[in-house]
C-alpha cells in the first residue's frame, strides 16, 4: 500500500529565510509525485507536480521540489518566503488505475507560518 | 472561471440526522471525490466515482454513501450522524486519467 509521510506537523520561519518541507513516501511501483497548498478558508490548489522526466520540478510562485527516487523523498524548497505563504502543505502520491482514475493519497499536512 | 462549488460553508446538525453533503463541478470532469479533513490526518478518501451512477469505496467509508445521479452532482450522505463526524469535508473532481484535481473550499461539518 501507498503512504506519504510529511516530517514535520508545523515549520516556523521568518520573511525572506529559505524553506524546506520535507516528504517521504512509500510505494513499491512507479508513483506520480504532488504538493497541493491550502490557503486559510480555502480548498486546496495544486502547487507542483513531479510524473516523469526531470526530477526538479518549480512552481510559478518559486517552490520546487525535486523527485529522490533512491531515498524516497519529494521536498519542498524555496530559497525566500514571503508573509503570503503561510498555508498548510500537502503532499500526496498517486498512481494510476486501469479504471481511468487516479487516487490521491496525501500525507498529514505542514503547516508553513511566516514571520515578519 | 471553471470551480467545484460545495453547498454549504459550515453545517451544524444534530446527533442521528440524516446530512446531505452537496457538490457541483461545471468542467464535465468524469471522475469526483469526497475527502474528509482532520488535524494531524490530513485528507482521507471516502467515496469516488468515476461515472455516472458509478462509485468506488475509498479509505475510511464506513458511515457515508454517495450518490451521482448526474455528472456534474455527487452528493456525500450521512445515513446517521454522529459526533465523530464532525470534520471539514472537501469534494473534488478531475478529467479521466488526469492527475490534475480541482478541488471545492469545503464545507465544516460540527455533529453537536
Amino acid at each position: 500500500a501507498q503512504s506519504v509521510t510529511q516530517l514535520d506537523s508545523q515549520v516556523p520561519v521568518f520573511e525572506e529565510a529559505p524553506v524546506e518541507l520535507r516528504c517521504n513516501y512509500s510505494s513499491s511501483v512507479s508513483v506520480y509525485l504532488f504538493w497541493y497548498v491550502q490557503y486559510p478558508n480555502q480548498g486546496l490548489q495544486l502547487l507542483l507536480k513531479y510524473l516523469s522526466g526531470s526530477t526538479l520540478v518549480e512552481s510559478i510562485n518559486g517552490f520546487e521540489a525535486e523527485f529522490n527516487k533512491s531515498q524516497t523523498s519529494f521536498h519542498l524548497r524555496k530559497p525566500s518566503v514571503h508573509i503570503s505563504d503561510t498555508a498548510e502543505y500537502f503532499c500526496a502520491v498517486s498512481r494510476s488505475h486501469s479504471g481511468g482514475y487516479n487516487k490521491l493519497i496525501f500525507g498529514a499536512g505542514t503547516r508553513l507560518a511566516v514571520h515578519p | 472561471d471553471v470551480k467545484v462549488t460545495q453547498s454549504s460553508r459550515y453545517l451544524v446538525k444534530r446527533t442521528g440526522e440524516k446530512v446531505f453533503l452537496e457538490c457541483v463541478q461545471d468542467m464535465d470532469h468524469e471522475n469526483m471525490f469526497w475527502y474528509r479533513q482532520d488535524p494531524g490526518l490530513g485528507l482521507r478518501l471516502i467515496y469516488f466515482s468515476y461515472d455516472v451512477k458509478m462509485k468506488e469505496k475509498g479509505d475510511i467509508p464506513e458511515g457515508y454513501s454517495v450518490s451521482r445521479e448526474k455528472k456534474e452532482r455527487f452528493s456525500l450522505i450521512l445515513e446517521s450522524a454522529s459526533t465523530n463526524q464532525t470534520s471539514m469535508y472537501l469534494c473534488a473532481s478531475s478529467f479521466r486519467d488526469s492527475y490534475g484535481y480541482t478541488f471545492g473550499s469545503g464545507t465544516r461539518l460540527t455533529v453537536v
